[in-house]
């Protein structure tokens, strides 16, 4: 069982917008604005596309944007483009002694 | 460019340590501020934080392997390394190094990964 909770799937066509949740608790998510979010290709290592909830970091599209509300930390993809589809995953520092916890990931398909 | 490069066994026997080096090329382990780490993910499945270490040797675990990893920095050699004690087939999954930012706590550069086998 992942620390955070991620829709197992979700799934959209070309050119709409998508978003995927991530809930955590008072004690992670909730308490730091320190959620990141990695695509992963299968076969491939994950890829930094968003950080500190909102961050962008140079060369991911802009078509990528993250928010959070309270325990709540949402990645949005708009105009998706085939070339999306691949696995998302959050995660957030913690503290205490698990610094670091991952979402299950989320299967974006591109329909 | 900063590339980070996982080496070691692809199989590992029940009991015993599996080992694992990442090679840095491309940049320092000694650059300030950041912190080098290993992620784990069993196949078909999601990502698990192993545990991290700062090119001091401070290093910060995963309570869940409870005392069964450990994870040294070789600053002559830019490399840093993971032995996971008592193996298990629980163990089986694809290692990655990576590069933790230090204040944003997120994961910016990884390796490929290498897919380790525990059997006998």
């Amino acid at each position: 069982q992942s620390a955070l909770t991620q829709p197992a799937s979700v799934s959209g066509s070309p050119g709409q917008s998508i978003t995927i949740s991530c809930t955590g608790t008072s004690s992670d998510v909730g308490s730091y604005s320190l959620v990141s979010w990695y695509q992963q290709r299968p076969g491939k290592a994950p890829k930094l596309m968003i950080s500190e909830v909102t961050k962008r970091p140079s060369g991911v599209s802009d078509r990528f944007s993250g928010s959070k509300s309270g325990n709540t930390a949402s990645l949005t993809i708009s105009g998706l483009q085939a070339e999306d589809e691949a696995y998302y995953y959050c995660s957030s520092y913690a503290g205490g002694d698990t610094d670091v916890v991952f979402g299950g990931g989320t299967k974006l398909t591109v329909l | 460019q900063l590339q980070l490069q996982e080496s070691g066994p692809g199989l590992v026997k029940p009991s015993e340590t599996l080992s694992l080096t990442c090679t840095i090329s491309g940049g320092s382990i000694s650059s300030s501020g950041h912190y080098w780490g290993w992620v784990r993910q069993p196949p078909g499945k999601g990502l698990e934080w192993i545990g991290n270490v700062y090119y001091s040797g401070s290093t910060r675990y995963n309570p869940s392997f409870k005392s069964r990893v450990s994870i040294s920095v070789d600053t002559s050699k830019n490399q840093f390394s993971l032995n996971v004690n008592s193996v298990t087939a629980a163990d089986t999954a694809a290692y990655f190094c990576a590069r933790r930012s230090g204040s944003g706590w997120y994961w910016d550069n990884w390796g490929q990964g290498t897919l380790v086998t525990v059997s006998s």
